[in-house]
């Protein structure tokens, strides 16, 4: 079974441009977690899909941050425009929440922002 | 509210002398319990998980845990360290209500040869 895919692994770009990353859940799975990781604040909860829907974005920094999920195996979070501090890594995790809690990770991608 | 608390930001030990890391949680209910791993520059990897069946949980690669309800507890073992088991240790409990994990601030484990 592969597991869950992300794209790019790594992003270079200036600030101000838009930045695209896109992930592919676990097949079967139904809820879909983008986290964001930093030296400074740790791991933290972007977003939530369960079933293809927005759940809970509270952990949206802010409005330059947009996700969408437009069918069950593919997801993707936008950044426009990108600054310095988006700098990070960008986790995708998903889960079969019937089944229980756990949720299996994509290998991140690394986004730096000049 | 569920919470979680890792006692220690840091455990340093020898190889191959016992690991152990600790993790408090806080839950109305009984909670999932997980530990997850991340080796430098590396993705989480989910290690082993507590979901109401035996309180002994064995995980990959040596590790175990064991719930204790009374203590509020869920720490982390492995008899006998080795230099690859070098990595962060997060540990999670489950937000039953929207199915969120509530993460630790995480354990940084150092194998000192």
């Amino acid at each position: 079974d592969a597991g869950v895919i992300q794209s790019p692994r790594h992003e270079v770009t200036e600030m101000g441009q838009e930045v695209t990353l896109r992930c592919k859940p676990i097949s079967g799975h139904n809820s879909l977690f983008w986290y964001r990781q930093t030296m400074m604040r740790g791991l933290e909860l972007l977003i939530y899909f369960n079933n293809n829907v927005p759940i809970d974005d509270s952990g949206m920094p802010e409005d330059r941050f947009s996700a969408k999920m437009p069918n069950a195996s593919f997801s993707t979070l936008k950044i426009q425009p990108s600054e310095p501090r988006d700098s990070a890594v960008y986790f995708c995790a998903s889960s079969y929440t019937p089944q229980g809690y756990e949720q299996y990770f994509g290998p991140g991608t690394r986004l730096t922002v000049t | 509210a569920q919470s979680v608390t890792q006692l220690d930001s840091h455990v340093s030990v020898s190889e191959g002398t016992p690991v152990l890391l600790r993790c408090n949680y806080s839950s109305s209910y009984s909670p999932s319990l997980f530990w997850y791993v991340q080796h430098p520059n590396k993705g989480l990897q989910l290690l082993l998980k507590y979901t109401s069946a035996a309180t002994l949980v064995k995980g990959i690669n040596g590790f175990e845990a064991e719930f204790k309800k009374s203590e509020t507890s869920f720490h982390l073992t492995k008899p006998s360290a080795h230099m690859s088991d070098a990595a962060e240790y997060f540990c999670v409990v489950s937000d039953l209500s929207n199915y969120q994990l509530i993460w630790g601030a995480g354990t940084k484990l150092i194998i000192k040869p």
